[in-house]
This record gives structure tokens, sequence and C-alpha cells, in this order.
């Protein structure tokens, strides 16, 4: 049963840039939560999406974008990359009936420059 | 805006001993907490959830959860080595921010042997 993946692994931009995050949900489960882990921080709740839309959104600015594919797999997409996003992206999933439960990905690390 | 707040560390304790992890949240309506284990360098890894007052056990982990103190707390029996790592006390939201997870910043453990 494979768990929570994402691409890609590592990511270097340089500011301004734009950046695309990919995730797939565990099997079984529909619903994607996207989180920014900065160092020594816990992670920050930026946006989650269930049945392809927004559901709820974090204190993040527009520069954040998401969306939600019909398989259940979701994008982060974040613009006018500033070195403040520079971070760990988590994909959470869940399952529709076990719903409080969030299971994480490996993440992908974004560095800045 | 819903606190999490946990003792940062680091904590050390040697082999076998018992390592004990505590949290507090603010919002004394939340009916969900959760425990994850993160190795340095890697995602979250959920190891515990606990919805009711009282005690939950699996293997050598014990969680306790105190609503009317608003406290939740990690135990680790015989502690191991492998046990070194960030773990990340997470509250549910609910109301209008059900379904997203707020986090401490973790508290680091290291086991000796």
């Amino acid at each position: 049963d494979a768990g929570v993946t994402q691409s890609p692994t590592h990511l270097i931009k340089t500011r301004g840039q734009q950046v695309t995050l990919r995730c797939s949900p565990k099997s079984g489960h529909d619903t994607v939560s996207w989180y920014q882990q900065a160092l020594g921080q816990g992670p920050q709740f930026i946006f989650q999406y269930y049945e392809e839309e927004e559901r709820q959104r974090g204190n993040f600015p527009d520069r954040f974008s998401g969306h939600q594919f019909p398989n259940y797999s979701s994008e982060l997409n974040v613009n006018a990359l500033l070195l403040g996003d520079s971070a760990l992206y988590l994909c959470a999933s869940s399952h529709p009936q076990i719903y409080n439960e969030q299971f994480f990905g490996p993440g992908t690390r974004l560095t800045v420059l | 805006q819903k606190e999490v707040e946990q003792n940062s560390g680091p904590l050390s304790v040697p082999e076998g001993a018992i390592a004990s992890l505590n949290c507090t949240y603010s919002d004394r309506g939340s009916q969900s907490f959760f425990w994850y284990r993160q190795y340095s360098g890697k995602s979250p890894e959920l190891i515990m959830s606990i919805y009711s007052n009282g005690d939950k056990e699996d293997g050598r982990f014990t969680a306790q959860l105190n609503k009317a103190s608003q406290y939740v707390s990690l135990l680790i029996r015989d502690s191991q080595p492998s046990d070194s790592a960030t773990y990340l006390c997470a509250v549910k939201g609910r109301g209008s921010t059900l379904g997203r997870l707020y986090f401490g910043r973790g508290t680091q453990l290291t086991v000796w042997p």
C-alpha cells in the first residue's frame, strides 16, 4: 500500500521565480492538506483540498495557490518566490471516514536563493 | 489564534528510562490530539492519536489527555537510542478551522546509550 508521495524531493529557485510542488495521497484518501515547515518550527497549515475545491486556508498570501485533480492528487504553486519561502513543504492526506488522522509525505525541500 | 505549546527541550534521557513530553493548548473545545515523531531531515510520522480523557497505550508509547487542564502528554517507556527525534504535538481545529492541524514547535529528544 503506497503511502503519500511528493515530488520533487529538493528544489532550488531564485527570488521572483515560480514553483509547483506535487502530491499523491495515500490509497483510499481523498483529502489533501499542505503545510510549510520552517527550520526549527512546527508545520504551518497552508490549505486543504477536498473534492477538487479549497476547503480551508491558513494565513498565507495569495502567492500560494493549489489545485486538486479528479484522482485526488494535488499541486501547490508559489509565485514570486521570496527568501522566506525556503522551507520543507509537506503534503498530508486523510481518509474520508477516519478524517481526524493526517499522514504526511516525505516533503519537498525548497531553497530560495 | 489557536496555540499549541511544547517544551522546546532538548530533553536528554538514558537508554531504558521513561521520556515524558508535554504539550498544552489554548482552545478549550479541542477534541482531537496527535503526536508525531520527526527524525532529522525527514517528515513527521503519526505515532499516537487521542480523543478522550485518560490514557491510551500503544506498545512503549502512552498518550495522556486532560481536557480540563488543556494538557496532553506522551510517555515513552524503555527509551531507545532510535527514539531520538523531535516530537510534535498537534491539535485538530474545530468549527471554521475544522480539518487543519495546529502544531507546537516540537520537543527534541535524545536517548543516550
